[in-house]
């Protein structure tokens, strides 16, 4: 998975919890992004960033916030999770120049489901 | 209307068929056409990319679009069962972000 790690792969939580994903990588990518995959809708970008404290909002931004403190680590955070936030979500990594690459390289994901 | 449509399947086809898998989208604006395949549970890897319009042969897989209609397809030659997955397309302007499709499933049956 192009030196992209997701933790953690699982996770169920309850309604109202707070809950951060992290997205760690080895390729020393400038871009990095976060996407949901549901049925029906395919992935779909939440946040991205385009350096250390750099992010933008993504299509579907609304009840998620993002960090980037180092080159390395991408951290996408539910404040209060919600049922509509149960889904596979998806680290990404993009190109140096291109500011939405289309040669984007994916972790494993994180299986999230909300109670 | 959404901007990238794709019909989800499954489609089933016989070890060694042809596989025609589509999408059709609405913003003119695109001008990458990407294919990516994605195995269950696993990310999505990036399968063949066409920059404007034309034809991209790599291997068994060639890459077509047709922007006038605005569609594009993905042929898979003498099918595998190694090939069993969920098939997105994708596209973007050279300046916006990626918008992908809801993926095809396919099944190769050996």
């Amino acid at each position: 998975d192009a030196g992209i790690t997701q933790s953690p792969r699982h996770k169920v939580t309850e309604t109202g919890t707070p809950v951060t994903l992290r997205c760690h990588q080895t390729e020393n990518h400038r871009y990095m992004y976060w996407y949901r995959q549901d049925p029906g809708h395919g992935l779909r970008l939440i946040h991205y960033s385009y350096g250390v404290k750099d992010t933008d909002k993504g299509e579907v931004s609304d009840g998620y916030s993002v960090s980037r403190s180092k080159t390395e680590d991408f951290l996408l955070t539910l404040e209060s999770a919600t049922s509509s936030q149960t889904s596979v979500y998806f680290c990404a990594i993009g190109g140096e120049t291109d500011r939405f690459s289309y040669e984007q390289y994916f972790g494993p994901g994180t299986r999230l489901t909300v109670t | 209307q959404k901007e990238v449509e794709q019909d989800p399947g499954p489609l089933s086809v016989p070890e060694g068929a042809i596989v025609s898998l589509n999408c059709t989208y609405s913003n003119s604006a695109f001008q990458y056409f990407m294919w990516y395949r994605q195995y269950s549970r696993k990310g999505p890897e990036l399968l063949m990319y066409t920059y404007s319009s034309g034809n991209k042969e790599d291997g068994r897989f060639t890459a077509q679009v047709d922007k006038s209609s605005k569609y594009i397809s993905l042929f898979i030659r003498d099918s595998q069962p190694s090939d069993s997955a969920t098939y997105l397309c994708a596209m973007s302007d050279v300046y916006d972000k990626v918008i992908f499709g809801p993926g095809t499933s396919l099944s190769v049956i050996p």
